[in-house]
């Protein structure tokens, strides 16, 4: 199986901050027939169920605010909220689809400072 | 817009069996596979595997076969999570998820069913 491994667990980041959570999978998970990485992000929020904000490793979902950025390729990927805002505080989950089963990373959990 | 719709909650005891659904609308849905999640209280997401809608076959995550069962009612665009001799261990919320086109990330994912098992 593939291991996802998220960092931090927590964070604290002060409102109008830049936020910057990492994942890392134990495998690569770049598909080298498309050149893409299948790896995509989450956020849920208390009490809601997850919501798709990007995959591909970079593509934002329809609807998403431009403050949410991911990048990285292979087997190390970064999420960045460019300037945090009150609604961002959520559990913040990355998952690759390169290969069943289907792995999440734990979490990392996103307050404000 | 696409929407997937959950049974509520249940309350079973163990050894007891629970059937969770898990509605579609607004799409085709023998285009898009099914996925189900299993988030247990305080913890991350769990994926428990995924059900071809167009095929109906499933493919279960390690530690999800034998007491686990994914089918459909393509008739009304319906998915089901089929959990027999309930354990204490499977209490959790359980989300069921709509695949992308061709890939599986997931796009729209359901408000979840809490199932909670208790003597």
């Amino acid at each position: 199986d593939i291991v996802v491994t998220q960092s931090p667990d927590s964070l604290a980041v002060s409102l109008g901050e830049r936020a910057t959570i990492s994942c890392k999978s134990s495998q690569s998970v770049l598909y080298s027939s498309n050149n893409k990485n299948y790896l995509a992000w989450y956020q849920q929020k208390p009490g809601q169920p997850p919501k798709l904000l990007i995959y591909w490793a970079s593509t934002r979902e329809s609807g998403v605010p431009d403050r949410f950025s991911g990048s990285g390729s292979g087997t190390d990927f970064t999420l960045t909220i460019g300037s945090l805002q009150a609604e961002d505080v959520a559990v913040y989950y990355c998952q690759q689809y390169y290969r069943t089963p289907y792995t999440f990373g734990q979490g990392t959990k996103l307050e404000i400072k | 817009q696409v929407q997937l719709v959950q049974s509520g909650s249940e309350l079973k005891k163990p050894g007891a069996s629970v059937k969770v659904s898990c509605k579609a609308s607004g799409y085709t849905f023998t285009n898009f596979a099914i996925n189900w999640v299993r988030q247990a209280p305080g913890q991350g997401l769990e994926w428990m595997g995924v059900i071809n809608t167009n095929t109906g076959r499933p493919i279960y995550a390690q530690g999800f076969t034998g007491r686990f069962v994914f089918s459909l009612d393509t008739s009304v665009t319906t998915a089901y999570l089929q959990i027999s001799d309930l354990k204490t261990e499977d209490t959790a919320l359980y989300y069921c998820a709509k695949a992308a086109p061709s890939y599986n990330y997931f796009d729209n994912w359901g408000q979840g069913t809490l199932v909670t098992v208790s003597s």
